[in-house]
C-alpha cells in the first residue's frame, strides 16, 4: 500500500536556526499537504504542493514529484514553530490522505 | 468563511455507551472526510463523502461505526457499543472538489475517552 516516511523523527533547535524536514512517498502523487498541528491538535495548513515549490514567510516547500519526495523549509525559526509537523498524501485517482508519522520539532529559547 | 467545525469537543464515556460526534464542513465544500488519530500517530483516514453519497470507507471502520451526511452539508460520526480502544481524536475535513488543487481543511476534533 501507499507508504509515507517523514524524517527526522524528531528535532531540537535553537531559536533562530535553520531546518530541513523531508517526506518520501511510494507512487505517484495526486495530492501533497504539509500541516503543523499544534498542542491542541489542530491541523493548520502550511502548503497544499503536489509538485514544484511555494513559499510563505519563513517557511517554503519543494516537491520532486517524479523523485517522490518533498522538503519543508523552515528559516529563523521561533519558539512558536515548535509542534509536529505531518506531510500527507493521496495518490492518483484517490483522495483519502495517508500521513506520515510527523516529525516533533522543540524550539528552544 | 469559518472554518470546519467540530461538535463535542471532548466527549468522555463509558464502554458499550453509543456516541455521535457531528461536523460542518466549511459551506460549499462539498467532499467530507473523517479521520481519526491516536497518541503519537499521524491521522488515519476513515472515510470520505462527496455531497450526500459516501464513496469511501477504510477497513478501519468496523461495523460499529457509522456516518452520514443526509443533506451534503453537515455530517455525524456515530460509534455505538464503544470500547477502550475507540479513544482517540477524530477529525473531519472538508475540501471543495477542484481538479488543479485540492486542500483538505481541518476541524479542530473531537477527543473520545472511553473508560
Amino acid at each position: 500500500g501507499i507508504q509515507v516516511e517523514q524524517s527526522p523523527p524528531d528535532l531540537i533547535l535553537q531559536e533562530g536556526a535553520n531546518s530541513t524536514l523531508r517526506c518520501n512517498f511510494s507512487d505517484s502523487v495526486n495530492n501533497l499537504q504539509w500541516f503543523h498541528q499544534n498542542p491542541w491538535g489542530q491541523l493548520i495548513n502550511l502548503f497544499y504542493i503536489p509538485s514544484g515549490t511555494k513559499q510563505n514567510g519563513r517557511l517554503s516547500a519543494t516537491t520532486v514529484a517524479t523523485e517522490r519526495y518533498s522538503l519543508l523549509y523552515i528559516s529563523s525559526s521561533q519558539t512558536t514553530d515548535s509542534g509536529v509537523y505531518f506531510c500527507a498524501y493521496s495518490g492518483a485517482g484517490s483522495y483519502q490522505l495517508t500521513f506520515g508519522k510527523g516529525t516533533k520539532l522543540s524550539v528552544i529559547p | 468563511d469559518t472554518g470546519v467545525s467540530q461538535d463535542p469537543r471532548h466527549k468522555i464515556t463509558k464502554r458499550g455507551q453509543n456516541v455521535t460526534f457531528r461536523c460542518d464542513p466549511i459551506s460549499e465544500h462539498n467532499r467530507l472526510y473523517w479521520y481519526r488519530q491516536t497518541l503519537g500517530q499521524g491521522p488515519e483516514f476513515l472515510t470520505y463523502f462527496q455531497n450526500e453519497a459516501q464513496l469511501e470507507k477504510s477497513r478501519l471502520l468496523s461495523d460499529r461505526f457509522s456516518a452520514e451526511r443526509p443533506k451534503g452539508s453537515f455530517s455525524t460520526l456515530e460509534i455505538q457499543r464503544t470500547e477502550q480502544g475507540d479513544s482517540a481524536m477524530y477529525l473531519c475535513a472538508s475540501s471543495l472538489e477542484d481538479r488543479h488543487q485540492e486542500t483538505q481543511y481541518f476541524g479542530p476534533g473531537t477527543r473520545l475517552l472511553v473508560l
